[in-house]
């Protein structure tokens, strides 16, 4: 099945500069990655996505890319600010069992703004 | 998001009780899923429904049964609870067809403490 490893685990930064989060996944059939923001004691909430079939996308401060050659994807987070300060989560959407799909996820980095 | 409740919210039993968490949804998508949280492993898939007739393990599910009641609701059960099984549960939907099909919307989460 799908493998996802997250790096760094916890990353601080000083407000207004940026945030780097990467991503590796194992299996090269994979076609979907979210990007999931969890907030102290809240859900795991979508904030960006990307297909298989691009190689970036970008909403306003955040933006994702993707190597599939690689098989890395990150998150770039620009002029950040405290309220980013969040768990974030990376997930792939793999093969699981036979020909299911499922997402599995990385296991998290704990980014702190510092003001 | 309003659209997937779950309850209960917080919840304390003893090694050996049963327990059951409950999730519903008024999002009417098909596909519901409940995963495991605990500190630095991200989030794991423990059971995943397609449809009410349709029910697949995931990752981890060892210790636990479900019940898909019907289109809006997804029971998760653990017959013979254990402290390993203290975490947070999360149970979530996706559309699986449309214009974001594999977007997955969470519940606020359970807090589950076996002593």
């Amino acid at each position: 099945g799908e493998n996802v490893e997250q790096h760094p685990s916890t990353l601080s930064v000083q407000e207004g500069d940026s945030a780097v989060i990467k991503c590796t996944y194992s299996d090269s059939a994979s076609n979907y990655f979210p990007w999931y923001k969890q907030e102290l004691g809240k859900r795991p909430q979508l904030i960006i996505d990307i297909r298989s079939n691009v190689g970036e996308k970008k909403d306003q401060r955040i933006a994702v890319t993707l190597n599939k050659t690689a098989k890395h994807f990150s998150l770039h987070i620009t002029e950040t600010q405290p309220e980013d300060s969040a768990v974030y989560f990376c997930a792939a959407r793999g093969r699981f069992s036979g020909s299911a799909r499922q997402l599995t996820f990385g296991s998290g980095t704990q980014l702190t703004v510092l003001p | 998001d309003a659209d997937v409740t779950q309850t209960p919210r917080n919840r304390i039993t003893k090694t050996g009780k049963r327990i059951m968490l409950e999730c519903s949804q008024t999002k009417g998508h098909d596909r519901m899923y409940w995963y495991r949280q605990d500190p630095g492993l991200g989030l794991r898939l423990i059971y995943y429904s397609f449809d009410v007739k349709d029910i697949n393990k995931g990752e981890i599910s060892d210790g636990y049964s479900v019940s898909r009641q019907a289109q809006a609701k997804f029971s998760l059960s653990l017959e013979s609870a254990i402290p390993n099984q203290t975490a947070l549960y999360f149970c979530a939907t996706s559309d699986g067809e449309g214009t974001a099909p594999y977007e997955q919307y969470f519940g606020p989460g359970t807090r589950l403490t076996v002593t």
